[in-house]
């Protein structure tokens, strides 16, 4: 069975570090979402994607994020300044069109000291 | 407001029990999709069910079941003969059919301990 796939499966990286999240969604899929959960508490959308260009973000999402698609395979989460308040488990998830579940891969789990 | 509403933080039962999570959501939509989410220790999301909103007949899987009832907003999950292998944090989520690219909504979960 097709699945999202996400790397690395655990980043630690200094406060002030740039990081990027990889995922790499189904290959027919044509939707893709970033979440975060912070431990212990609920998972928190962050960002959709579609057509190459974001169709939403939350409020969580501000200018140190940034999400891209760089290659038609790869879809990335980046990070350009991390703070400690970043820690959290990112998941990445995708849809095909017409369907309406959205298909989760594992999660990063990015600890920023 | 919260869109998913799970207002039991933590329960603990003893293995054999059977145990009812809870799940409220608030949507003006017509159409939506419900999902259980079971989140184990190691962190994943394993998807347990969908639901979309036309569907109110309740299902059962095994030792799992869930009831959907649109008149109370509520989509429930009964663990029958409960096991300690589903010790877990199980979240309830929403996703407003037609918008926003179907982002989906999530409770704040529900940690669950199953006891030997």
């Amino acid at each position: 069975e097709p699945e999202v796939t996400q790397t690395p499966s655990h980043q630690v990286t200094q406060m002030g570090q740039e990081v990027i999240l990889r995922c790499v969604p189904i290959s027919n899929h044509l939707y893709f979402y970033w979440y975060r959960q912070i431990l212990g508490q609920k998972v928190e959308f962050l960002v959709s994607f579609y057509n190459n260009e974001i169709s939403e973000k939350s409020e969580i999402f501000d200018d140190q994020f940034s999400v891209e698609r760089p290659d038609g395979s790869n879809f990335t989460l980046k990070i350009r300044s991390t703070k400690l308040e970043d820690s959290a488990m990112y998941f990445c998830a995708s849809t095909a069109w017409g369907t309406y579940e959205q298909y989760f891969g594992p999660g990063t789990r990015l600890t920023v000291t | 407001a919260q869109k998913v509403t799970q207002a039991q933080t933590e329960i603990s039962v003893v293995e054999k029990e059977d145990v009812t999570l809870d799940c409220v959501y608030e949507t003006r939509d017509t159409t939506y999709y419900l999902f259980w989410y079971k989140q184990p220790p190691s962190g994943e999301l394993v998807f347990l069910i969908r639901r979309n909103s036309f569907d109110e007949q309740n299902e059962i899987s095994g030792r799992y079941s869930w009831n959907f009832q649109k008149s109370t907003s509520s989509f429930n999950f009964t663990i029958t003969a409960s096991q300690v292998v589903d010790s877990a944090v199980y979240f309830c989520a929403l996703s407003e059919v037609g918008r926003n690219f179907n982002k989906f909504y999530f409770g704040s979960g529900t940690k669950l301990n199953v006891k030997p």
